[in-house]
């Protein structure tokens, strides 16, 4: 089965920019979705298809993918999106899901 | 409005079993996949197991194939993991996963399952 592989932490400062990596091979032909997680609550996606954001999401919140890494990015950080964030893999082709062992933002 | 609400979890001892159900409403549930995912205490998200909408397609990752079985009941917008041979690493909470189309991502609150002695 595909693994994804991310940062454990990522710490930024309040207004500065994030930036979550997440590598695998499979990402080279699989979309990625991105969740955030607050400590206990369920995840919510922020990004889907790589890029793409779900209604509700604010804009600073935005994917990208290049090859076999996909990245989440957090402009103008604000202290309530620190949170453990965690990269998906899906395909249509293989309903199968794997998670990226997640990594904890601290703001 | 989506909801998920899964129930069944509790308290285990090891080799024992337990049956999780989600319960589905606001939406065409006989249309959707749903899954379960779980979270051990402290660590991250891994998925456990998948069932298309009209049950004939199932699969499960390698550390629950051969004890757990995912099952649904469309009439009763329902679904269910039967959890046997439990494991202390069988510890977790255990989501209920609907993803459609696009953004259509829900999940319900989780059930927490403890195996211990």
């Amino acid at each position: 089965s595909p693994e994804l592989t991310q940062p454990p932490s990522v710490s930024v400062s309040p207004g500065q920019t994030a930036r979550i990596s997440c590598s695998g091979e499979a990402l080279a032909e699989r979309y990625a979705y991105w969740y955030q997680q607050r400590p206990g609550q369920a995840p919510v996606l922020v990004i889907f298809k790589d890029n793409e954001r779900p209604s509700g999401i604010p804009e600073r919140f935005s994917g990208s993918s290049s090859g076999t890494i996909v990245t989440l990015t957090i402009s103008g950080v604000q202290a309530e999106d620190e949170a453990d964030y965690y990269c998906q893999s899906a395909d249509r082709n293989d309903p199968s899901w794997v998670f990226g062992g997640g990594t904890k933002l601290t703001v | 409005e989506v909801q998920l609400v899964e129930s069944g979890g509790g308290l285990v001892q090891p080799g024992g079993s337990l049956r999780l159900s989600c319960a589905a409403s606001g939406f065409a549930f006989s249309n959707y996949w749903m899954r379960w995912v779980r979270q051990a205490p402290g660590k991250g998200l891994v998925w456990v197991s998948h069932i298309n909408g009209d049950g004939s397609n199932t699969d499960y990752a390698d550390s629950v194939k051969g004890r757990f079985t995912i099952s649904r009941d469309n009439a009763k917008e329902t679904v269910h993991l039967q959890m046997n041979s439990l494991r202390d690493e069988d510890t977790a909470v255990y989501y209920c996963v609907l993803r459609g189309l696009g953004d259509f991502d829900f999940w319900g609150q989780g059930t927490l399952v403890t195996v211990s002695s």
